[in-house]
């Protein structure tokens, strides 16, 4: 069974903390993601990777960076967590088939990681 | 990046077959389009994905046509489980600079 796992479900930090989120994922998967998702607003990218070590800008990358050391791991930090960073944070990881037009698999969800920042 | 539009909620009764448009004017050639569907409190979860024409599979049909420019998400025969967000995307590879990126959903409300 696919999965992809986020290390905490529940998180409570201080204000101006430095935040990791971590991901990882056993499916072997080139592809990953972390998106916040908040009411009214949907799910937003924050920033995604496509291969160990590259990463690439999502819409709000703003306050976030991101490291790819391994394939299967893929870690959200704040660098210093703000109360408007309050959310849940989504990973998700996919493949990618090779091929005349590369297709991208389906993408696998975390549970998420509600996050508040007092 | 291709932008989608689709409706913000739909109410639909149990057994009834639920369709869910969504619009994407600029959808480039590489791009395909993917459906999600979310549930409270979980990640999105993968309904179907096609490039043109009718994709089924045991779960929905996507219906594509030759534009491209639209898509239709069929659900047959809806349950109360059937509640849910869902999410039209439509995009290229990531490697080559696409990016998943998810709309406001549609929120599908079934009722008895």
């Amino acid at each position: 069974d696919v999965k992809v796992t986020q290390s905490s479900r529940y998180l409570v930090k201080r204000t101006g903390e430095k935040v990791f989120l971590e991901c990882v994922q056993d499916m072997d998967h080139e592809n990953m993601f972390w998106y916040r998702q908040d009411p009214g607003l949907g799910l937003r990218l924050i920033y995604f990777s496509y291969d160990v070590k590259m990463k690439e800008k999502g819409d709000i990358p703003e306050g976030y960076s991101v490291s790819r050391e391994k394939k299967e791991r893929f870690s959200l930090i704040l660098e210093s967590a703000s109360t408007n960073q309050t959310s849940m944070y989504l990973c998700a990881s996919s493949s990618s088939v090779p091929g005349p037009m590369r297709v991208d698999t389906e993408a696998f969800f975390g549970q998420g990681t509600r996050l508040t920042v007092v | 990046l291709a932008k989608t539009t689709q409706p913000i909620s739909m109410d639909s009764y149990e057994g009834q077959e639920v369709n869910i448009t969504c619009s994407h004017n600029n959808i480039a050639t590489n791009d395909y389009i993917t459906w999600y569907q979310q549930f409270p409190s979980q990640g999105p979860r993968f309904i179907i994905q096609g490039y043109k024409t009718k994709v089924t599979n045991e779960v929905a049909s996507l219906f594509i046509p030759a534009d491209r420019k639209s898509s239709t998400l069929s659900l047959p025969r809806v349950s109360l489980s059937d509640t849910a967000v869902y999410y039209c995307l439509v995009g290229g590879p990531y490697n080559q600079g696409g990016k998943l990126i998810f709309g406001q959903g549609t929120e599908l409300s079934v009722k008895p």
